[in-house]
């Protein structure tokens, strides 16, 4: 089936740096890539919509200068905490849609996810 | 607004027992209906999906569920229970935007199967 891979799964950082969290299909073409934030046992709250060479679409309360996303290519979505901050520390999950897949078993493709904790 | 709703936070079943995992929705038109499963510290596990046809739907690992019309519902359901079950359940439905299409998630059902 199609593999959709995150990296790091992990990373502490700083408050006040930035981080830059990768999404990758590995054998099948994403047009589309969901970025995705969970807390703790609570359910995934999407943060944006990103089609491959197009600017991403923000979710109402996401603020796109905080969270950048580029899809630069069909099989790469990277998300960047910029000036991260505590309450940013989150579990962060992306998937990948491919149209021509999507008529199979599965609409979206889920990551691992990346545990982000910021100090 | 399109929506899911999973009332159960847990549900606790004895391994071999039958389980149920409740899930309604409230959406415009026909529903695209999902479930997926996580496991700690992982991503989302697709496990079946309604859209036509059949109202049971049969998925992975020995899951099914019922889409009930009339309720406005679509129950995750196993007929005999593993200890391997024990998993976070999320029910979601697929909403149609002007920009496209997106999965609605609920708020997960918390599933521990004990001995």
């Amino acid at each position: 089936g199609a593999v959709v891979s995150q990296h790091p799964s992990w990373v502490i950082c700083k408050s006040g740096t930035s981080v830059k969290i990768e999404c990758r299909s590995l054998d099948f073409q994403a047009t589309t890539m969901f970025w995705y934030r969970q807390f703790p046992k609570q359910s995934l709250m999407l943060m944006a919509t990103s089609n491959e060479g197009s600017k991403a679409t923000y979710e109402q309360g996401v603020e796109k200068d905080k969270f950048l996303i580029n899809h630069a290519s069909l099989t790469l979505s990277t998300l960047t905490v910029t000036s991260a901050h505590p309450e940013d520390s989150s579990f962060y999950i992306c998937s990948a849609r491919d149209p021509y897949l999507a008529g199979e078993r599965n609409e979206q493709f889920f990551g691992p996810g990346t545990r982000l904790t910021v100090l | 607004a399109q929506s899911v709703a999973q009332p159960e936070d847990q549900v606790n079943v004895a391994e071999g027992n039958p389980l149920t995992v409740k899930c309604t929705y409230s959406v415009s038109g026909n529903p695209y209906l999902f479930w997926y499963v996580q496991y700690p510290n992982r991503g989302l596990q697709f496990l079946l999906k309604y859209i036509t046809g059949d109202n049971l739907v049969k998925g992975s690992y020995g899951f099914e569920a019922e889409f009930n019309k009339s309720q406005t519902s679509f129950h995750l359901k196993k007929p005999s229970a593993l200890v391997s079950d024990s998993a976070l359940y999320f029910c979601a439905v697929r909403v149609f935007t002007g920009g496209g299409n997106k999965l609605t998630f609920g708020t997960g059902t918390q599933l521990k199967v004990e001995l």
